[in-house]
């Protein structure tokens, strides 16, 4: 069965430090992967998505993120974090061989940045 | 504007009494899922629609029922709702299955069950 880890569970930074989050899935296939952001009080919002390509994948406000395929990892970055970035990560995983549009998510990572 | 919305928002009931949350998406989409959230456990899906009156069991399913009447509506259903479904609930839905389109959210729906 297809899972998905995010290793870090609680990240706290200044504003202009920079961020790397981990994520690693295992499923042997073809994957499409999505990290989404949850601000407070807020519903699940897309950052970026990788469905084939360039493995460098740039999304909404400054994120990035690298898919990896022989470490089966999509970590999430991010050069210079703001206050406005506080919130949760999570990262996400599809299998499109199995023709649902399941994700199966990570149990998500709290940042925390302080100005 | 394109979004799925969930109705109520908040919702405190007592064990047993039945409930139902509404999910509604105005982009014509094919594919429709219910997630709940739980601290330190992510999102997991409960209940998933390919189309009206195609529906499918999540990682989930046990204590709730869905049912798909309508393209843009897919209800969530407790019968008998027990404290172990207090969470939070997440309504989703993207254009078509199995084509890796981009899933939208609902704003979410939190429930206590006492």
């Amino acid at each position: 069965a297809q899972s998905v880890s995010q290793h870090n569970h609680h990240v706290i930074l200044s504003e202009a430090a920079s961020l790397e989050l981990g994520c690693n899935y295992s499923y042997g296939g073809t994957v499409n992967l999505f990290w989404y952001v949850q601000y407070p009080g807020q519903h699940l919002q897309l950052l970026l998505k990788y469905f084939s390509g360039d493995p460098l994948v740039k999304g909404i406000k400054g994120f990035e993120a690298e898919f990896i395929k022989s470490k089966f990892s999509f970590n999430l970055r991010k050069p210079s974090v703001q206050w406005s970035d506080t919130a949760e990560y999570f990262c996400a995983v599809n299998a499109p061989s199995y023709n649902t549009d399941k994700l199966i998510f990570g149990t998500g990572t709290r940042l925390q940045v302080f100005p | 504007e394109a979004q799925v919305t969930q109705n109520p928002r908040y919702l405190i009931t007592v064990t047993g009494k039945k409930l139902t949350v509404t999910c509604s998406q105005n982009m014509n989409h094919e594919y429709m899922s219910w997630y709940r959230q739980d601290p330190g456990l992510g999102l997991r899906q409960i209940y998933y629609s390919m189309n009206v009156e195609v529906t499918d069991k999540g990682d989930v399913p046990e204590g709730y029922k869905v049912s798909r009447k309508e393209k843009r509506n897919f209800p969530l259903i407790l019968e008998s709702p027990s404290p172990n479904q207090t969470s939070l609930y997440f309504c989703a839905s993207s254009l078509a299955p199995g084509r890796t389109y981009e899933q939208y959210f609902g704003p979410g729906t939190r429930l206590t069950v006492t």
